[in-house]
């Protein structure tokens, strides 16, 4: 079947470095999303990886290793918006999204 | 785990032509459903809010007499594109909001339309 896990919720502090993991099992791949969502607002795009390595754009990176069918989000000098809910989705050959069920990020000062 | 599904999976179409696309909720009724269209490697872009029982709430610049939005029961909201042209293929995404029992939304695999 295909699946998704990232974990639950985690906690970081206010400037510290917090990594977000997510492993993945589809059928085919055509790559992998991250989006952030804060309550109530729709989820923003924040990354998307369809090769192995490291993205990285600004404070956030993304990694990807395709053969572990594994991927993390990189989130370094976390600030208080930061607190929101981050969506792993994996896109099988069908083109359609596996969602994971999210990581609840809360960030304290 | 709480399951939502979107049929079809991908709709090609000539243009003029409308399309509907249904999002359910398989194991839980969902008061709210959203409707999100995504174009590649951009955000979901919220269209319009559908509660059960009533009108849809769109977003600013979403047309509603051209995405026809009916949530009809409680696990069940069709999105119909009407008379479609080029512009409107993109990545069709409705997620269901559980209501009391949980601020989570579940989101459907998607639906790619393209317009010929």
């Amino acid at each position: 079947g295909q699946n998704i896990d990232q974990p639950t919720e985690m906690t970081a502090t206010e400037g510290a470095i917090v990594q977000i993991n997510c492993t993945y099992q589809t059928s085919g791949f055509n790559g992998l999303f991250w989006y952030q969502q804060h309550a109530g607002e729709a989820p923003t795009f924040l990354s998307y990886n369809v090769l192995d390595g490291l993205e990285e754009k600004g404070r956030f990176s993304s990694f990807l290793s395709r053969s572990k069918g594994y991927s993390y989000l990189l989130l370094k000098e976390l600030q208080m918006k930061d607190s929101a809910s981050y969506l792993c989705a994996a896109m099988d050959s069908n083109y359609q999204l596996i969602w994971g069920a999210g990581t609840k990020l809360i960030i304290k000062p | 785990g709480a399951v939502v599904s979107q049929h079809p999976s991908w709709v090609i179409c000539k243009s003029g032509t409308s399309v509907k696309i249904e999002c359910r909720s398989l194991d839980f009724q969902a008061t709210t459903m959203f409707w999100y269209r995504q174009f590649p490697k951009q955000s979901l872009m919220l269209m319009a809010t559908s509660n059960e029982g009533s009108k849809a709430t769109y977003e600013q610049g979403v047309e509603k007499d051209k995405f026809l939005i009916n949530h009809a029961s409680l696990t069940l909201s069709t999105l119909t594109v009407t008379s479609a042209h080029p512009e409107d293929s993109s990545f069709y995404i409705c997620s269901a909001h559980r209501g009391r029992e949980s601020d989570e939304q579940f989101f459907g695999p998607g639906t790619r339309l393209t317009v010929l």
